[in-house]
């Protein structure tokens, strides 16, 4: 089993649609959860950390269940340029500080 | 501020030659991390250092890689002998110690012919 799994995509919607990723990691000892954007031929950059209470940042919300071991990204109203690679991502503290990537959930927005 | 830099951006090389990677962190980071990212099997990490000491190369690989960081401001990637299977974007991170997130560099995309 991989240690970070994540839908499969791609996810393929129209504009102003409401699209949830979902993520499920395998290590209790998981202690930092973020999620990352990743464009094409680009390297990945942060789109938001994710909070045990849940957190928001426009039209992103990204939510945290620990007992089910499980992640979430809300995107509402999504844009024609929400569409790229959404990566979920775990630190393991009792691996050093290791972090881990899903392999990434596709989302194409389209007018 | 400069990001984490890397260099080079692209490289092609012929089977059984070396390459090697290289990447500034971003000044004031204590943690740099090297992953390699192909289609089939997405963003591996490889290996990482805090404090320029490696702590897990579980991710190497095979012996053919090896990595260092000699300060705090600078480490490599080498692959000897390179192999076709090797050719992918290898992407160098680094982040402050503690809960910070990653900070990538734009990559170097090898291909190995």
């Amino acid at each position: 089993r991989k240690e970070v799994e994540q839908d499969p995509g791609p996810f393929n919607v129209p504009e102003g649609a409401t699209v949830a990723f979902n993520c499920t990691y395998s290590n209790s000892a998981s202690q930092s959860f973020f999620w990352y954007r990743q464009d094409c031929r680009k390297e990945p950059k942060l789109l938001m950390s994710v909070y045990s209470s849940g957190n928001e940042d426009g039209r992103f919300t990204a939510q945290l269940n620990r007992a089910s071991q499980y992640i979430s990204l809300l995107i509402r109203d999504s844009k024609l340029s929400d569409s790229a690679t959404y990566l979920c991502v775990v630190r393991i503290y009792n691996q050093g500080g290791k972090l881990i990537f899903g392999q990434g959930t596709e989302l194409s927005v389209k007018p | 501020d400069a990001g984490v830099i890397q260099s080079p951006r692209h490289e092609v090389t012929e089977m059984g030659q070396e390459v090697t990677l290289r990447c500034k962190p971003i000044s004031g980071h204590n943690s740099l991390f090297w992953y390699r990212q192909t289609m089939m099997r997405g963003l591996e990490l490889l290996i990482y250092f805090n404090n320029n000491v490696p702590i897990d190369d579980s991710g190497m690989p095979e012996d053919r890689f090896s990595a260092k960081m000699p300060n705090a401001s600078f480490s490599t990637l080498k692959i000897q002998p390179s192999e076709p299977r090797d050719s992918a974007v290898y992407f160098c991170a680094s982040s402050p110690s503690g809960e910070a997130p990653l900070h990538f560099g734009n990559g170097t995309r090898l291909t190995v012919t």
